[in-house]
């Protein structure tokens, strides 16, 4: 069974700070997926990674892939208020027909 | 081109009601999910449909929750005798091919009391 772990799940951090949030899975993936949730609301997609070592950045975040050890990281630059959000990791593999696992979600709170 | 739409976005039902949650997937999506996320949790898989067809009922209980995804309409996931514990947000996800990127609609939070 698929098992995606997040860590931190909490974070607080000040603005202009810059700190990783990490992703773990247990099995092979074919996609792992970044998504923001503020409170309240639905899921926004951030980011979609495709291969080993695949790099994605927008704005002040910027994920990568490490396949052979099975790890996603999410990294924050110079943090600012609006990023305070929930932000998910997802992985879906083609056996297990395209559902999305998710890890726990990391709470992140970027303080003035 | 609307996103995934989600109606009701919240909806209150007693005990022993019913409750019936709709999604009309994105423009072009064939592909719909469910997912239930309880109170400061990460999202469950719950059933994934294509038009009148059940691919992936894995993450369905057993008992008195079903989908549906007819050729005309909404994908409507039916919860039968609702109890408390049914209680969550509900969130519809719909994809133009099998794995893409799943687009997430706005939810449906269900109250149970």
């Amino acid at each position: 069974e698929l098992k995606v772990e997040q860590n931190p799940l909490f974070l607080s951090m000040q603005e202009g700070k810059n700190y990783t949030i990490y992703c773990n899975y247990s099995t092979t993936s074919d996609r792992l997926y970044w998504y923001r949730q503020d409170p309240g609301k639905s899921l926004e997609s951030l980011f979609v990674l495709l291969s080993n070592g695949a790099v994605k950045q927008e704005g002040r975040l910027m994920a990568s892939l490490d396949t052979k050890a099975r790890l996603s990281t999410l990294h924050i630059t110079a943090a600012v208020h609006d990023l305070s959000a929930t932000y998910f990791c997802a992985v879906d593999q083609e056996t297990s027909g395209s559902r999305l696992t998710f890890g726990e979600g990391t709470q992140l709170t970027v303080n003035p | 081109n609307a996103g995934v739409m989600q109606n009701p976005r919240h909806l209150v039902r007693r005990r022993g009601q019913e409750a019936r949650l709709r999604c009309s997937p994105m423009k072009g999506h064939s592909h719909v999910y469910w997912y239930r996320q309880l109170p400061e949790e990460g999202l469950k898989f719950m059933v994934y449909l294509q038009k009148e067809n059940i691919i992936d009922e894995s993450g369905m209980p057993k008992e008195r929750f079903s989908a549906e995804f007819p050729k005309e309409g909404p994908s409507i996931l039916r919860i039968q005798q609702v109890v408390r514990g049914d209680s969550a947000a509900y969130f519809c996800a719909s994809s133009r091919r099998n794995q893409e990127t799943q687009y997430f609609g706005p939810g449906t939070r269900l109250l149970v009391l």
